[in-house]
């Protein structure tokens, strides 16, 4: 059974800090992973991807990748109120047939005070 | 504009009583997946499909029969409807198999069975 694991929080930061989020998974083979965010209520909407090790930067927001640890992570940098949500970590496996599979964490809830 | 589109938004129904929950997306994705969200557990998918008759079991397909005789549609059917399939449950397409970076979510269809 493929594992994705997350850190529920919740996650307390204030405006204006930065907001770590960390994910690790247990099928060493993965391949691709996401960020997605997810406000109470909607759909979960991708945010971020990252398919090699370092960092990826996209505007206020950067994914970090080990694959030898097998961890990755999300930082929000200058955190705003708007950003409170629970993000989740989703991991597609290397399949190249039809049985790839986007496993997912179970969420961390993150919380921006003003 | 791009969508995937699920009817009804919610239900509330008692145990036994069939209900299908529908799915459309416009953008004529091959790739489409069932899941179900429950609080701690995160995505969990429930059936996916590869494309028109295709389709096969994900983590959770126990209670749940899907089908695809049109690409754009991939309805949820529970045929004798359970307590425990209360859940929030989403319907997504995606261009590649097992979603990714491709991947659009429908809005939701939250269910409660008395």
């Amino acid at each position: 059974q493929k594992e994705v694991e997350q850190n529920s929080g919740p996650l307390s930061v204030p405006e204006g800090a930065i907001a770590s989020l960390n994910c690790t998974y247990s099928d060493r083979g993965s391949q691709s992973f996401f960020w997605y965010r997810q406000y109470s209520g909607k759909s979960p909407e991708l945010i971020m991807f990252i398919y090699s090790n370092g960092d990826k930067e996209d505007g206020r927001f950067t994914a970090q990748l080990n694959k030898a640890s097998q961890y990755v992570s999300l930082l929000i940098r200058d955190s705003q109120p708007s950003d409170s949500a629970t993000y989740l970590c989703a991991v597609l496996d290397d399949d190249s047939g039809s049985a790839r599979q986007l496993t997912f964490g179970s969420g961390t809830q993150l919380t921006v005070l003003p | 504009e791009a969508q995937v589109t699920q009817n009804p938004r919610y239900l509330i129904t008692v145990t036994g009583k069939k209900l299908t929950v529908t799915c459309s997306q416009n953008m004529n994705h091959e790739y489409m997946s069932w899941y179900r969200q429950d609080p701690g557990l995160g995505l969990r998918q429930i059936y996916y499909s590869m494309n028109v008759e295709v389709t096969d079991k994900g983590d959770v397909p126990e209670g749940y029969k899907v089908s695809r005789k049109e690409k754009r549609n991939f309805p949820l059917i529970l045929e004798s409807p359970s307590p425990n399939q209360t859940s929030l449950y989403f319907c997504a397409s995606s261009l590649i198999p097992g979603g990714g970076e491709t991947q659009y979510f429908g809005p939701g269809t939250r269910l409660l069975v008395l």
